[in-house]
C-alpha cells in the first residue's frame, strides 16, 4: 500500500517563529519524488517545495526546508520566519516515478500563524 | 501561462441529477488528472489523461463517473445520478511532458466545489 501520514491535524504558532510539520509515507518503490504542498484557505494548492528521493541533499526554498530521512520514509517540513501568508493547509504526497505518477497525499496539517 | 482554470467553481444540485465540470490545463500540459477532496481530507486521484488518452482510472470513479479529454485539451467529468456521498471539491491538475527537471510538478486549478442535498 502507498500511504502517507501526517500526525499532526492542526498548529499554531506566532509570526517569526519556527515550526516544523511531520509527515511519514509508506511505498515499496525506490524511485520516486516527495512534495509539500500548501493550500490557503478558499485558494488553489500550490506546490512549496519537492526532494527527488535519489538525492541525500535536502531541498531548500527561501523560508522552507525539508528534513529527509529516507530510511526512515520521513519528510518533514520547516518553515522558518513565518509569515501570516503561511497560513494554510499543508499536505504532503509523493509520486511513484513509474507509470501514473499520481499524486497520494497525506490528511493535511492545518497551520496557523498568529500575529 | 494562465493557469489551469475549472468551471464552475460551485455547484449546488439535487440528489439524482447529472452534472459535468470543466478543466483547462495549462497549454501544452500534456497530462491532465482529476482528484477528490472531501472535507478534512487530502485529494485522492480519480483519473488522468495522457493528450486525449484516458490512462488510468481509481476504484473511486464508479460507473456512474464519466471523464473525457477530447483533443487533448480540455477535460470534462460527468457525474450521473449524483448521491449525497459525491459532494466534495473536485480537483484539476495538469503537468507538462516529462524528461526535464520539475516537470514532474502538477499544477492545480481552483477545484469546483460540489454540493448535492
Amino acid at each position: 500500500a502507498q500511504t502517507v501520514t501526517q500526525s499532526q491535524p492542526e498548529m499554531s504558532v506566532q509570526e517569526a517563529e519556527t515550526v516544523t510539520l511531520s509527515c511519514t509515507y509508506d511505498t515499496s518503490e525506490n524511485n520516486y519524488y516527495l512534495f509539500w504542498y500548501k493550500q490557503p484557505p478558499s485558494r488553489q494548492m500550490i506546490l512549496v517545495i519537492r526532494q527527488e528521493a535519489y538525492k541525500q541533499q535536502n531541498a531548500t526554498e527561501n523560508r522552507f526546508s525539508v528534513n529527509f530521512q529516507k530510511a526512515a520514509k520521513s519528510f518533514s517540513l520547516k518553515i522558518s520566519d513565518s509569515q501570516l501568508g503561511d497560513t494554510a493547509m499543508y499536505f504532503c504526497a509523493f509520486i511513484i516515478i513509474q507509470g501514473a505518477q499520481k499524486l497520494v497525499f497525506g490528511q493535511g496539517t492545518r497551520l496557523t500563524i498568529n500575529p | 501561462d494562465t493557469g489551469v482554470s475549472q468551471d464552475p467553481r460551485h455547484k449546488i444540485t439535487k440528489r439524482g441529477q447529472n452534472v459535468t465540470f470543466r478543466c483547462d490545463p495549462i497549454s501544452e500540459h500534456n497530462r491532465l488528472y482529476w482528484y477528490r477532496q472531501t472535507l478534512g481530507q487530502g485529494p485522492e486521484f480519480l483519473t488522468y489523461f495522457q493528450n486525449e488518452a484516458q490512462l488510468e482510472k481509481s476504484r473511486l470513479l464508479s460507473d456512474r463517473f464519466s471523464a473525457e479529454r477530447p483533443k487533448g485539451s480540455f477535460s470534462t467529468l460527468e457525474i450521473q445520478r449524483t448521491e449525497q456521498g459525491d459532494s466534495a471539491m473536485y480537483l484539476c491538475a495538469s503537468r507538462q511532458r516529462g524528461g526535464g527537471r520539475g516537470t514532474d510538478t502538477q499544477y492545480f486549478g481552483p477545484g469546483t466545489r460540489l454540493t448535492v442535498l
